[in-house]
């Protein structure tokens, strides 16, 4: 059981704008930053987003990363076939003494 | 370039043991924190634990504490997970991840573990 929630799946057109939440507490995101992870089908995950609105080299600007109190949000915009995959928020907790993920988004592109 | 790869994955009865490795290449492994991440089949990610550049500091998940030992040899560029009493609950994917949280982050491919009778 995960002690950061995220809704099971989101979807959207081509182009459109998604956005995907991350529920936590005061023990991890309300005290630590957030990443933000993809999973390509049948692929390793790779980092998307890190500290809060990082983007690593290489990461499109159409990938964004927010955090406000204990939530998170990771915004896609220009939504393209190639972004359907797997996408997991995740913290360190420090009540756990652990890094903690997300339950996982997947999105669909329709 | 970056690579990072796992191996040591298997069939092992509950019980039992097994170590996974990961070598490294195209980069300078003493200088970053390593860690293991697993994935059950059809479910999501559980960090399992890191290890410091110099291996003073070490953590674990508690579902593998006790059970689990990580270590690194940076002059063999390689990352270490022993897995000692191992449990059905602990058939997964084990990730090997550099730098999990930062902007060098390279995951492996990962190495299937799954521990059935």
């Amino acid at each position: 059981q995960s002690v950061l929630t995220q809704p099971p799946s989101a979807s959207g057109t081509p182009g459109q704008r998604v956005t995907l939440s991350c529920s936590g507490s005061s023990s991890n995101i309300g005290s630590n930053t957030v990443n933000w992870y993809q999973q390509l089908p049948g692929t390793a995950p790779k980092l998307l987003i890190y500290t809060n609105d990082q983007r690593p080299s290489g990461v499109p600007d159409r990938f964004s990363g927010s955090k406000s109190g204990t939530s998170a949000s990771l915004a896609i915009s220009g939504l393209q076939s190639e972004d359907e995959a797997d996408y997991y928020c995740a913290a360190w907790d420090d009540s756990l003494n652990a890094y903690v993920f997300g339950t996982g988004t997947k999105v669909t592109v329709l | 370039q970056v690579q990072v790869v796992e191996s040591g994955g298997g069939l092992v009865k509950p019980g039992g043991s097994l170590r996974l490795a990961c070598a490294a290449s195209g980069f300078t492994f003493s200088d970053y924190y390593m860690s293991w991440i697993r994935q059950a089949p059809g479910k999501g990610l559980e960090w399992v634990s890191y290890i410091s550049t110099t291996s003073i500091y070490t953590n674990y998940a508690d579902s593998v504490e006790g059970r689990f030992i990580i270590s690194r040899d940076n002059a063999k560029n390689s990352l270490y997970l022993q897995m000692n009493s191992l449990r059905v609950e602990d058939t997964a994917v084990y990730y090997c991840a550099r730098d999990l949280t930062g902007p060098g982050s390279f995951w492996g491919q990962g190495t299937l573990v799954t521990v059935s009778s």
